[in-house]
């Protein structure tokens, strides 16, 4: 079955530096992968996906994603890092039945 | 345009209590999901809908019941709710199929405490 691990439970970084968070996925075929962020007391919202093409995939806010087939990996990346950016981050992977494997989250703090 | 609405937001039930949570949403989705949340373990599926008038379960269906009468909504009941239900449930809906890669829209989550 498939699974997600997201080996970082919480992340510290400062204003403006960068960021990666990972995530990595098991799933015998080529998976439809997502990142979602979960601002305090919201639901979760979609920052980007990835199904085919090019491997580095583009999403809002200024997040970026790199596809690794021999990792199994897919890592969300930022430049710059923003006091909002401050949240939970969910990496989930697309099942073949109707469901989506989410992974338990990295919660991020910035510090000013 | 609400997009996805969960009510009610919070809660507090006594051990053995039945609630109903709603989730209504004005998108005119066809599938629809009900997940929880809990520390350290991410989202999982409890149940989903793949149409009005069809439910299914999913990862962590014990101790709930679902329907779907009318495609904007989907109801999640707890016929008697035990402690370790307590949890942070959140709805959400999708126009196709979860795992071809479409997005889901998320409500903004009930909190459930059972004492």
């Amino acid at each position: 079955a498939q699974s997600v691990t997201q080996p970082d439970i919480h992340i510290t970084v400062s204003e403006g530096a960068s960021l990666e968070l990972r995530c990595n996925y098991s799933y015998g075929a080529t998976p439809y992968l997502f990142w979602y962020v979960q601002s305090p007391g919201q639901g979760l919202q979609l920052l980007l996906k990835y199904f085919s093409g090019d491997t580095l995939v583009q999403g809002i806010k200024g997040f970026e994603a790199e596809f690794k087939r021999s990792q199994s990996s897919f890592n969300l990346r930022k430049p710059s890092v923003h006091w909002s950016d401050a949240a939970e981050y969910f990496c989930a992977v697309g099942a073949n039945n109707n469901d989506m494997r989410f992974g338990a989250g990295t919660r991020l703090t910035v510090k000013p | 345009n609400a997009g996805v609405t969960q009510t009610p937001k919070f809660r507090v039930l006594k051990t053995g209590q039945s609630m109903t949570l709603l989730c209504a949403q004005d998108m005119n989705h066809e599938y629809m999901y009900w997940y929880r949340q809990d520390p350290g373990m991410g989202l999982r599926l409890i149940h989903y809908s793949v149409g009005e008038g069809t439910t299914a379960k999913g990862e962590v269906p014990d101790g709930y019941n679902v329907s779907r009468l009318k495609k904007q909504n989907f109801l999640l009941g707890l016929e008697s709710a035990a402690p370790s239900q307590t949890s942070v449930y959140f709805c959400a809906s999708t126009p196709v199929r979860m795992n071809v890669g479409t997005e889901a829209f998320f409500g903004q989550g009930t909190r459930l405490t059972v004492v």
